[in-house]
């Protein structure tokens, strides 16, 4: 089937730092990409979707100028949190969707962030 | 974006079938259904998806009641490794993104 990949799987970073997240489909290219985050014990919460070439579009509540999302290829999607503080620490997913397919999405494995 | 019920958690034994409920009564006709699992700290993984038939595939089988207000996800011998949180999400098609509610939490014992 096909895949997504996340890097880095886990970082920690001070409270200030930018950290980029990066999300590749491997293996297809990916029109639409989207980033959740799922917070302990909770369900995924969409935070943004991402067209190739475009800007991307954010849920309501979630800070487009925090969350940098660039989706510049059809392989690869990069989500930047700016100034990170501790309350971002969160586990961060993303998903893509293959050009012209209308079954299903992939997941990447997830990224967890701990900012200290 | 019509929602899905499903009970908080359910428990089965190992190798035995297990069959999670899933109600949609407000699904439109040009919904589909589908099932993902999310094992701990994983991303979720598809399961299986359908419109108006049954659907078999090596990992599940569902179940589509004629009126599609309800499915039911069949998993036929449950192993240690199906122990897993499972969305039934309702979509038009990938082009949409998700709405995760808080699933079924499936504890196996052995």
């Amino acid at each position: 089937g096909a895949v997504v990949s996340q890097h880095p799987s886990w970082v920690i970073c001070k409270s200030g730092t930018s950290v980029k997240i990066e999300c590749r489909s491997l293996d297809f290219q990916a029109t639409t990409m989207f980033w959740y985050r799922q917070f302990p014990k909770q369900s995924l919460m969409l935070m943004a979707t991402s067209n190739e070439g475009s800007k991307a579009t954010y849920e309501q509540g979630v800070e487009k100028d925090k969350f940098l999302i660039n989706h510049a290829s059809l392989t690869l999607s990069t989500l930047t949190v700016t100034s990170a503080h501790p309350e971002d620490s969160s586990f961060y997913i993303c998903s893509a969707s293959a050009a012209g397919a209308t079954d299903t999405q992939y997941f990447g494995p997830g990224t967890r962030l701990t900012v200290l | 974006d019509a929602k899905t019920t499903q009970p908080n958690s359910m428990e089965s034994n190992e190798e035995e079938p297990v069959h999670l409920p899933c109600n949609h009564s407000t699904i439109s006709g040009t919904d589909y259904i589908h099932w993902y699992r999310q094992l701990p700290s994983q991303g979720p993984e598809y399961v299986i998806h359908g419109l108006t038939s049954n659907v078999n595939n090596r990992m599940a089988s569902l179940a589509i009641a004629e009126d599609r207000k309800s499915s039911t996800l069949i998993l036929h011998r449950a192993t240690l490794r199906d122990a897993a949180v499972y969305y039934c999400i309702l979509s038009r098609n990938s082009g949409y993104a998700l709405n995760f509610g808080k699933g079924t939490s499936l504890l196996v014992t052995p």
